[in-house]
């Protein structure tokens, strides 16, 4: 039990246009969905925190407008890369909770790399 | 701001041997210290440690927290190839929302 599937697990795209990541929780329901983003050879950076039916926490740093989160039902949160540029290239990795924060299960991740 | 330092960054051992890996934390409104293990793509669950001085033990691995010195160990006993992964720490802080992760161990068990 406890799976968290994303979508897609790669993608290539070109300078300005925009990404869309799903996080999908799919035996369990999770009114608390993360994203991260992990650079090569660094740790897992928290960019923002989703909850269900409500506007997403981001981190400080984040721009909440370039890295737009929604978080439509108990088992789907969207991770959209707006404008993305190759700094954006990375690896994004969403988890979600089951019951308490702290049971977060990790999905296996998205690489971007932006051309 | 909250930091989480591991150590060391990486290192290489023989199968057989036993491994510490270090985790330390600098963090406001700490609760409690996870470790996870990454391989290829999502990091995996291993403990979950609140209270100081009670060891946790799974298999060959095991890990302790001491809030005292702010600091948590992850022991591996005789390492196996399989072993080999990214280990990280993470603190959990505040409502317990955040996880605040280190930058990780990368263990490499040769044969």
């Amino acid at each position: 039990g406890a799976v968290v599937s994303q979508h897609p697990s790669w993608v290539i795209c070109k300078s300005g246009t925009s990404v869309k990541i799903e996080c999908r929780s799919l035996d369990f329901q999770a009114t608390t969905m993360f994203w991260y983003r992990q650079f090569p050879k660094q740790s897992l950076m928290l960019m923002a925190t989703s909850n269900e039916g409500s506007k997403a926490t981001y981190e400080q740093g984040v721009e909440k407008d370039k890295f737009l989160i929604n978080h439509a039902s108990l088992t789907l949160s969207t991770l959209t890369v707006t404008s993305a540029h190759p700094e954006d290239s990375s690896f994004y990795i969403c988890s979600a909770a089951l019951g308490q924060p702290y049971e977060q299960y990790f999905g296996p991740g998205t690489r971007l790399t932006v051309t | 701001e909250d930091k989480v330092v591991q150590s060391p960054l990486s290192l290489v051992v023989h199968e057989g041997d036993t491994v510490t890996l270090n985790c330390s934390y600098e963090v406001t409104n700490f609760r409690s210290l996870l470790w996870y293990k990454q391989e290829k793509k999502a990091p995996t669950f291993l403990f979950m440690l609140t209270s100081s001085g009670i060891e946790k033990k799974s298999g060959r691995l095991s890990s302790i927290l001491d809030k005292k010195e702010l600091s948590s160990i992850l022991n591996i006993t005789a390492t196996q190839t399989g072993d080999s992964a990214i280990y990280l720490c993470a603190a959990l802080t505040g409502g317990g929302n955040k996880l605040t992760f280190g930058t990780g161990t990368q263990l490499k068990v040769e044969l």
